[in-house]
């Protein structure tokens, strides 16, 4: 079965540097959802998309943006990065808003590393 | 904000083993979700509960939704080494897109 894509995998930038994070979901998924987890950490919820318009919103910095394109794919940007950026995250897609209609499936991550 | 309490942080225990770890808050939740995590992967959702005091299992994994809303266990029965990883509990709250993790219990499995 077709899985949440986030690309790239593995991202290192310099700081005050901008980077660009792709998120493909599961085929149908209307929600989309960005986390946050830094090392030894839980994930931390940034915000999230319902129908391409922004439904929720979380710990995101002024620094970042996100939007969900009429594909439904979902991009997050990151502009002028510290090193403190450095982290795992994550895209998650679900069926409905809430996951209601069977949970949240999270991708496999992009690592950024800002050095 | 928000906090889950998940307990224990750790666990070392042998194969064939039960393994119990359950999350607390001090606020309701509409919707408790458990999932696993490896290391440089994303969670994989093991259960998902909707009801306050829903019991689900899923092959040797049960978890339940407590009947407060404040609450939720997840038992692993006779543990595998592939069963080593960090579990999550995540919670929502009504009227809330996002989800609130635990700290994680972080499970090691001996042969």
């Amino acid at each position: 079965a077709a899985g949440v894509i986030q690309s790239p995998r593995h991202l290192i930038k310099e700081k005050r540097e901008t980077a660009t994070l792709k998120c493909y979901p599961i085929p149908r998924h209307d929600t989309v959802y960005w986390y946050q987890q830094g090392p030894g950490q839980d994930p931390q919820f940034l915000i999230s998309f319902y129908e391409k318009m922004q439904s929720d919103k979380g710990s995101i910095p002024d620094r970042f943006s996100a939007q969900q394109f009429s594909d439904y794919h979902s991009e997050l940007n990151m502009s002028s990065l510290e090193l403190g950026d450095s982290a795992l995250y994550f895209c998650a897609s679900s069926l409905g808003r809430r996951g209601v209609l069977g949970g949240y499936t999270f991708g496999s991550g992009t690592r950024l590393t800002v050095v | 904000g928000q906090q889950l309490n998940q307990s224990p942080q750790s666990m070392f225990i042998q194969e064939g083993e039960d393994v119990s770890m359950n999350c607390t808050s001090s606020s309701i939740f509409n919707t408790w979700l458990w999932y696993k995590q490896e290391p440089g992967e994303g969670p994989v959702l093991l259960i998902a509960l909707y009801k306050a005091g829903e019991l689900t299992s899923n092959g040797r994994l049960t978890a339940q939704f407590g009947i407060t809303r404040k609450d939720s266990f997840l038992n692993i029965s006779a543990s595998i080494p592939s069963d080593v990883g960090i579990y999550f509990c995540a919670g929502r709250q009504g009227g809330s897109e996002k989800l609130v993790f635990g700290k994680g219990t972080k499970l090691t499995v001996n042969p």
